[in-house]
Parts: structure tokens; C-alpha cells; sequence
């Protein structure tokens, strides 16, 4: 069965800290990647995609990830996080071709602190 | 990208009785989603609610509890029906245009069942 998996359920930080969020998944074929965020109160945000092409992939507001077929992982980075990065992150896949279904990981809550 | 509202936003309501949502996409999409995200938890998907014929379940989520309109490319329903304080959760639709763009996501409906 698909199945996605976030190691870490919460991470604190400090402002300026690195970051890096792990995203394991199981799946018998190709996959779509993608991590989601929801700030507090706001809806459900791509952060970023990947699809096929260079594994390592860049978002919105400095955060890339790279994908590494061997590990079947797609770990979340920034290099220098921010107070308005506080947010919760979901990894998730769907297989490729076609209009299927989003396995989500359960989510890692970041709180950074100035 | 594309723009997806959702009515209503958030709603208290009694056990026993029924609530529909809507999900209103500002563009015609091939696919619609029907996610929920219980309190503290990931979200799961619900129904692919397809265009002109009878939605998709996935295992654990039945036609009578949980059904689902689809009767143009811009708009989809789904009810809540006879709730129990089980069913306090937010309900999110999604939409994927092409097969080969990331699902976005509408702002959610936030429900509570006394």
C-alpha cells in the first residue's frame, strides 16, 4: 500500500537555524512529490513540486528539496529559516499519469522563535 | 493555479442532521477531491467526484454518509449526513486541472458537531 512518512512530528528553531524535514515513501511505481504548508489560520499551500527532471527542486520563499530515488525520499531544506516560516508541513505523493489521489505523511509542526 | 471557494466556511451543528458544502473553482477542472483533515491529524481523501457519473470512494467512506454532486466542471457538493461528533473535522476539496499539475486546494470547512 502507498504510504508517506514524516519523521519528525514537531521541530522548534530558532531564527536564522537550518532546517531539514524528512519525507520517506512507499510506492510501487513513479511518483509525483510535492510538500504542502498551512500557516496558522491560512488554507492548505504548495510549496513545492516535483515531477520528473533535476531531483533537487526549489519553492517558494527560499525552500528547495531533493528527491533521491535510491531512498525513496524527498526531504524538505532551508537553509536560514524565519519566524513567519512557523507553520505545519505535509509531505505527499501521487503516482504519475492520470488524475490520481494524494497520500499525505502525517505532518511536522515548525515553531520558530525569534 | 486556480481559485477555489468553499461555503460555508465553518458551521456549528447539532447531532443527526445533515450539512452540505460547496466547493466553487473559478476555472473548468477535469478532477475534483474531497479531502478530510481531523483535528491534530493529516488529511485523508474522501471521494474523487467525477463529472457526469458517480463519485469515487475510498475504503472506510460510504455513499450514504458522505454523498457527493458533481454536476458541471466548476462545482461539486459533498453532504455530511446524519453527524455525529465523530464527524468534527475540516473538509477540503481539491482540483487537479490536467493530470500533470499539483492539486490545489479550497480554504476548507471548518465543522463542529455537538
Amino acid at each position: 500500500a502507498q504510504s508517506v512518512s514524516q519523521h519528525n512530528h514537531h521541530v522548534i528553531l530558532s531564527e536564522a537555524a537550518s532546517l531539514e524535514l524528512g519525507c520517506n515513501y512507499s510506492y510501487g511505481g513513479t511518483v509525483n512529490l510535492f510538500w504542502y504548508v498551512q500557516y496558522p489560520g491560512q488554507h492548505l499551500q504548495l510549496l513545492l513540486k516535483y515531477f520528473s527532471g533535476d531531483p533537487l527542486v526549489k519553492g517558494i520563499k527560499g525552500f528547495e528539496a531533493e528527491f533521491i530515488k535510491s531512498k525513496f525520499s524527498f526531504n524538505l531544506r532551508k537553509p536560514s529559516v524565519q519566524w513567519s516560516d512557523t507553520a505545519e508541513y505535509f509531505c505527499a505523493v501521487n503516482a504519475r499519469g492520470g488524475y490520481n489521489k494524494l497520500i499525505f505523511g502525517a505532518g511536522t509542526r515548525l515553531a520558530v522563535h525569534p | 493555479s486556480a481559485v477555489i471557494s468553499q461555503k460555508p466556511s465553518r458551521d456549528i451543528c447539532q447531532r443527526g442532521t445533515s450539512l452540505t458544502i460547496q466547493c466553487q473553482v473559478d476555472s473548468q477542472v477535469t478532477m475534483m477531491f474531497w479531502y478530510r483533515q481531523q483535528p491534530g491529524q493529516s488529511l485523508t481523501l474522501i471521494a474523487t467526484a467525477n463529472q457526469g457519473s458517480e463519485a469515487t470512494y475510498e475504503s472506510g467512506f460510504v455513499i450514504d454518509k458522505f454523498p457527493i454532486s458533481r454536476p458541471n466542471l466548476t462545482f461539486s457538493t459533498l453532504t455530511v449526513s446524519n453527524m455525529s461528533p465523530e464527524d468534527s473535522s475540516i473538509y477540503l476539496c481539491s482540483v487537479d486541472r490536467s493530470g500533470e499539475e499539483p492539486q490545489y486546494f479550497g480554504p476548507g470547512t471548518r465543522l463542529t458537531v455537538l
